[in-house]
């Protein structure tokens, strides 16, 4: 009964390869994240989406693309990997999104991405 | 910018001691939000104040909003070997869609 699954727990992988992280949620969440935590721990928000739309788009390289097939599901999918993308990337879902993001978020396991 | 900036970076104390950290903020908030994480976890939800509030308690859990200081404060009390982990504290802006954390306080409870 795992509230927000990412797949893998775990990903080592060549510079310029191309990979993906995929994340569910059980919740019946309307809204999904993307984070990205570096080695000093910081998290940085990457993606949001609200029922399969995009709302939150940081700044982050087009490299990196999400897809969200329907609202349970959002994936990351990476392209031509760096050594700088080495980190842990979290999921995430909220009940709903509005004005403010009031709600508490609730977080998956996260993948460790590691690029030689 | 970054909104949290959490305050020490790392603490240690004995078990059964009380343990403060803070958090700084720099814009006004719509709300703030307190996450735990263990070792190789993911975030996990405590409290949220908001900006109309300036205490709040869960358990163990006491929470302090001061918006003229653009500060809050997480003391856990009569702490506990399984309360080791980084907290961290995340803002919300005013009209903004998004939490922007800080970059956390490593706690550590010695037995």
């Amino acid at each position: 009964d795992t509230a927000v699954s990412q797949t893998p727990k775990y990903l080592v992988t060549q510079m310029g390869n191309d990979k993906s992280i995929k994340c569910e949620q059980n919740l019946g969440h309307d809204t999904m994240y993307w984070y990205k935590q570096d080695s000093k721990k910081f998290l940085k928000i990457m993606f949001s989406y609200n029922n399969k739309e995009l709302i939150i788009n940081e700044t982050v390289p087009n490299r990196f693309s999400p897809k969200s097939p329907d609202k349970a599901h959002l994936n990351l999918h990476i392209n031509s990997l760096e050594l700088g993308d080495s980190a842990v990337y979290f999921c995430a879902s909220s009940p709903h999104h509005g004005a403010g993001a009031t709600n508490e978020q609730f977080f998956g396991p996260g993948t460790r991405l590691t690029v030689l | 910018s970054q909104q949290g900036e959490e305050d020490p970076q790392a603490l240690s104390i004995q078990e059964g001691e009380n343990a403060t950290m803070n958090c700084s903020y720099k814009t006004s908030i719509n709300n703030l939000q307190w996450y735990r994480q263990n070792s190789g976890r993911g975030l996990v939800h405590l409290i949220l104040i908001r900006s109309n509030e300036r205490e709040k308690h869960s358990g163990r859990l006491r929470v302090t909003l001061d918006t003229s200081k653009k500060s809050s404060s997480l003391l856990i009390t009569a702490s506990r070997a399984a309360d080791t982990a980084s907290y961290f504290c995340a803002a919300v802006g005013q009209g903004a869609q998004k939490l922007v954390f800080g970059q956390g306080t490593r706690l550590t409870i010695n037995p």
